[in-house]
């Protein structure tokens, strides 16, 4: 199984340049997760999709948008990137079902190296 | 709100010793998991052990257990026979509102031989 496959591994861009990273899961999960990991910040939640045509901001949406384009795929959006946004990213999809204790371990991707110069 | 504190930036231990790395958390909730994640080099997030909140059991992975105390909101991780496979990043995570998975900043760990 793939599991959470992300693309592409690498990217430089110039700043106000825009892209697009993709993200697709072949679990069936219903939730999905953008994050960005910094030295000293841990991961840090961007955007997050419960389930299919939902997305929710985290803790840093500033910069970015996403797309639920269905359940298997979830895009994350930088429309003018700045050198602030020189990161690592993550997605990942959960399931964590509709019992009482949720589940909410996550899949990851192998992560998104991503530079602004 | 609902945050994850890992207050040790850095860790090391001799291989075959035992080490723990702490998580505080704070939440107003009752039932949840919480997971610890270790990320190698490699970058590939892996997941190490996980807690179920209404338990009252530590949970155990082979070398890796917890110390869940619930009432001071605390889950830290012990790791008893270390190797050098272990080093890495260790990540405790907490669902926020039951759905949404946030980090803490992490624990970088050296097992030296």
């Amino acid at each position: 199984n793939a599991g959470v496959t992300q693309t592409p591994k690498f990217q430089v861009l110039k700043t106000g340049q825009s892209m697009t990273l993709q993200c697709a899961q072949d679990m069936n999960h219903n939730s999905m997760y953008w994050y960005r990991q910094d030295p000293g910040m841990g991961l840090r939640l961007i955007y997050y999709s419960a389930s299919e045509g939902t997305t929710d901001k985290g803790e840093v949406p500033n910069g970015y948008n996403v797309s639920r384009l269905n359940k298997r795929e979830f895009s994350l959006r930088l429309e003018s990137a700045a050198p602030s946004q020189t990161s690592v990213y993550f997605c990942a999809s959960s399931d964590p079902g509709i019992k009482v204790f949720k589940n909410t371990e996550a899949f990851f991707g192998q992560g998104t190296r991503l530079t602004v110069v | 709100a609902q945050t994850v504190t890992q207050s040790q930036p850095e860790m090391s231990v001799q291989e075959a010793e035992t080490v723990t790395l702490s998580c505080t958390y704070d939440t107003s909730e009752s039932n949840y998991y919480l997971f610890w994640y270790k990320q190698p080099p490699s970058r590939q997030m892996i997941l190490v052990i996980r807690q179920e909140a209404y338990k009252q059991q530590n949970a155990t992975e082979n070398r890796f257990s917890v110390n869940f105390q619930k009432a001071a909101k605390s889950f830290s991780l012990k790791i008893s026979d270390s190797q050098l496979g272990d080093t890495a990043m260790y990540f405790c995570a907490f669902p926020y509102n039951t759905d949404k998975l946030i980090f803490g900043t992490g624990t970088r760990l050296q097992v030296f031989p």
